[in-house]
């Protein structure tokens, strides 16, 4: 079966360019979280859906990020613009929720940005 | 607010000998489960192996396996017999029961097997 998709793997690109990052999640999970890594902060929950519903934003620094899912299957992070403080790696996860579910995280292999 | 603490930036261990990774937790609630998640040099979140707080317990899986000591809220990671694969970051992580999966994670544990 296949795992969570990122898109892209690598991405570098220059202070105040728009970057969008995609996430396809795990066929038949209903809830999807965008987490980022720095060296400094450790993992970070950004935001994260159930049922294509945004649930807890309350981890979005700031107005320049934003969060989609317009279906089940598809998910994107949009930085506009861009800082070179946002580098990081940005990681999508998805898992099953259900009353009682132990929980547990899928992640995919996270998109690593550098913004210059 | 839930919180999570790795006390070990890093640790270093022989292959073949047993080594521990600790982890405490702060919360108020009562139903919740705990994890391990491992991340290798290719940077993919591995789960390693969770526990749930209502079950007393201690959750194994092959050489890992945990110490959960509810009271104290502790959470460390026995890894025995460490093999060269073992060398990873090691994330704690938390989640109460209700919160949708919404796990919070420790700063985590860089761990280097020696040959």
């Amino acid at each position: 079966d296949a795992g969570v998709i990122q898109s892209p793997r690598h991405e570098v690109t220059e202070m105040g360019q728009e970057v969008t990052l995609r996430c396809k999640p795990i066929s038949g999970h209903n809830s999807l979280f965008w987490y980022r890594q720095t060296m400094m902060r450790g993992l970070e929950l950004l935001i994260y859906f159930n049922n294509n519903v945004p649930i807890d934003d309350s981890g979005m620094p700031e107005d320049r990020f934003s969060a989609k899912m317009p279906n089940a299957s598809f998910s994107t992070l949009k930085i506009q613009p861009s800082e070179p403080r946002d580098s990081a790696v940005y990681f999508c996860a998805s898992s099953f929720r259900l009353a009682g579910n132990t929980g547990e995280l899928f992640f995919g292999e996270g998109s690593r940005l550098t913004v210059l | 607010a839930q919180t999570v603490t790795q006390s070990q930036p890093e640790m270093s261990v022989q292959e073949a000998e047993t080594v521990t990774l600790s982890c405490t937790y702060d919360t108020s609630e009562n139903n919740y489960y705990l994890f391990w998640y491992k991340q290798p040099p290719s940077r993919q979140m591995i789960l390693v192996i969770r526990q749930e707080a209502y079950k007393q317990q201690n959750a194994t899986e092959n050489r890992f396996s945990v110490n959960f000591q509810k009271a104290a809220k502790s959470f460390s990671l026995k890894i025995s017999d460490s093999q060269l694969g073992d060398t990873a970051m090691y994330f704690c992580a938390f989640t109460p029961r209700e919160y949708g999966n919404k796990l919070v994670f420790g700063a985590g544990t860089i761990l280097r097997v020696k040959s």
